[in-house]
């Protein structure tokens, strides 16, 4: 069964620094790969995902993630962040030749962004 | 965008009754829909998976007469949750994949549900 490590429960910055928020995941076998952000008591609005072709992949709000497969990760960055970043971000994987379509969640990283 | 609709968005109810949360796909059809269940600094536990004409699958450990799941058409599915307890109490998401492969997981706003 695919499993997805997101190490840091919580990251701390502040604002206009840079942030990487890591996800690791447990099947070198193909995957697809989603980053989710979470806002208090809203839903999860992807922010970018990996299906194929370039490793690099960009996506709203200026976030950036980057699928390495000898590492198994798919880490996400922003080279600046904004007090409106501060949410819970999700680390999601699907391995895409298991027939069964269901996204296995890492369980969050909550970004905290300081003035 | 593929946009999944979820109402209500907050709904306080009294312990033994039932709260209905609905779920729909605004632009696209859905023949399988996903109901998620978060609790407080925690990540999404899968509850069970919704099929257009035919019964739910719940996952381990859910219970089906207490979580009614409903997909009656191709736009909506709805989850009552029967003779609430303040232990349902919870944040209940939606979601339904737009490419039927896995490559398009669109979520709901979510349901903050309170039983007092």
């Amino acid at each position: 069964a695919q499993s997805v490590t997101q190490l840091d429960s919580q990251v701390p910055v502040f604002e206009e620094a840079p942030v990487e928020l890591r996800c690791n995941y447990s099947s070198s076998v193909s995957v697809y790969l989603f980053w989710y952000v979470q806002y208090p008591n809203q839903g999860l609005q992807l922010l970018l995902k990996y299906l194929s072709g370039s490793t690099l992949v960009k996506g709203i709000n200026g976030f950036e993630a980057e699928f390495n497969k000898s590492q198994t990760s798919f880490h996400l960055r922003k080279p600046s962040v904004h007090i409106s970043d501060t949410a819970e971000y999700f680390c999601a994987v699907i391995s895409s030749t298991g027939g069964s379509y269901i996204p296995t969640f890492g369980r969050g990283t909550s970004l905290i962004v300081h003035p | 965008g593929a946009v999944v609709s979820q109402h209500p968005s907050r709904v306080i109810c009294k312990s033994g009754t039932s709260v209905k949360i609905e779920c729909r796909s605004l632009d696209f059809q859905a023949t399988t829909m996903f109901w998620y269940r978060q609790f407080p600094k925690q990540s999404l536990m899968l509850m069970a998976t919704s099929n257009e004409g035919s019964k739910a699958t719940y996952e381990q450990g859910v219970e089906k007469d207490k979580f009614l799941i409903n997909h009656a058409s191709l736009t909506l599915s709805t989850l009552t949750v029967t003779s609430a307890h303040p232990e349902d109490s919870s944040f209940y998401i939606c979601s339904a994949d737009t490419m039927g492969t896995g490559g398009g997981y669109t979520f709901g706003s979510g349901t903050r549900l309170t039983v007092v």
